[in-house]
């Protein structure tokens, strides 16, 4: 069973501050994604990765920076956190990008910006 | 753009009664998109519940169906006799389908379903 693990999995930090998300997973998979979730909205992509060392922007990439370090870990880096960007992430990955491949989650991390 | 309704919770309804989540879609930048629901059980994350990739055709799992209408840009999820255990959040969403492994996800806002016993 495919396994993606986000830590931590809640977040209270205050404006200014500086915040890494961090995914790991264990499925080998190429793709790896970072999507917030606010009520009212679906999920929105912040960024994406189909490997070590790269990095594409999503959709909403605005004050966030991520870094693929490895296959298995994504990390999703606040470095001015803002109060606009209290939401819940989720770390995805898939075997290979698109919108025919099953993307696999995590459980999530509720981050709450003061 | 792309873009995806659904029906606005929380849906509330008793266990072994029917279920209709709507969804429909508008898919402005791609001409045949594959159609998807996904779930999210407490505490966990997003899971596939089922997908379809070619219009007219259903797609079903775990007592869950759903019809790709291409006429009525439509993906409607349906279960003729929910369970307790099926209290989630279940989100529709419209993929692209280049194929060459590109697209991406489009979801909807989700739509938290309670039911009770």
């Amino acid at each position: 069973e495919a396994a993606v693990t986000q830590s931590p999995r809640n977040k209270v930090t205050v404006t200014g501050g500086n915040v890494t998300l961090s995914c790991r997973q264990t499925n080998s998979h190429n793709y790896m994604y970072w999507y917030r979730q606010d009520t009212g909205h679906g999920l929105r992509l912040i960024h994406y990765s189909y490997g070590a060392g790269n990095l594409q922007i999503g959709d909403v990439p605005d004050g966030y920076k991520a870094t693929r370090t490895t296959q298995e870990d994504f990390f999703l880096l606040l470095e001015l956190a803002s109060p606009s960007q209290t939401s819940l992430y989720f770390c995805a990955s898939s075997a290979s990008w698109g919108g025919q491949n099953t993307l696999y989650f995590g459980a999530g991390t509720r981050l709450s910006v003061l | 753009g792309d873009s995806v309704t659904q029906t606005e919770g929380p849906v509330t309804v008793s266990e072994s009664e029917s279920l209709i989540i709507n969804c429909t879609y508008s898919a402005t930048s791609i001409a045949y998109p594959n159609l998807f629901w996904y779930v999210r059980y407490p505490g966990e994350g997003l899971q596939l519940l089922l997908k379809v990739i070619t219009a007219g055709q259903k797609g079903s799992s775990r007592g869950f169906e759903a019809t790709y209408n291409k006429e009525t840009t439509s993906f409607h999820l349906q279960k003729a006799s929910v369970q307790e255990s099926d209290s989630a959040v279940y989100y529709c969403a419209l993929g692209e389908n280049t194929g060459a492994n590109t697209g991406k996800l489009t979801f909807g806002h989700g739509t938290i379903l309670r039911v009770h016993p």
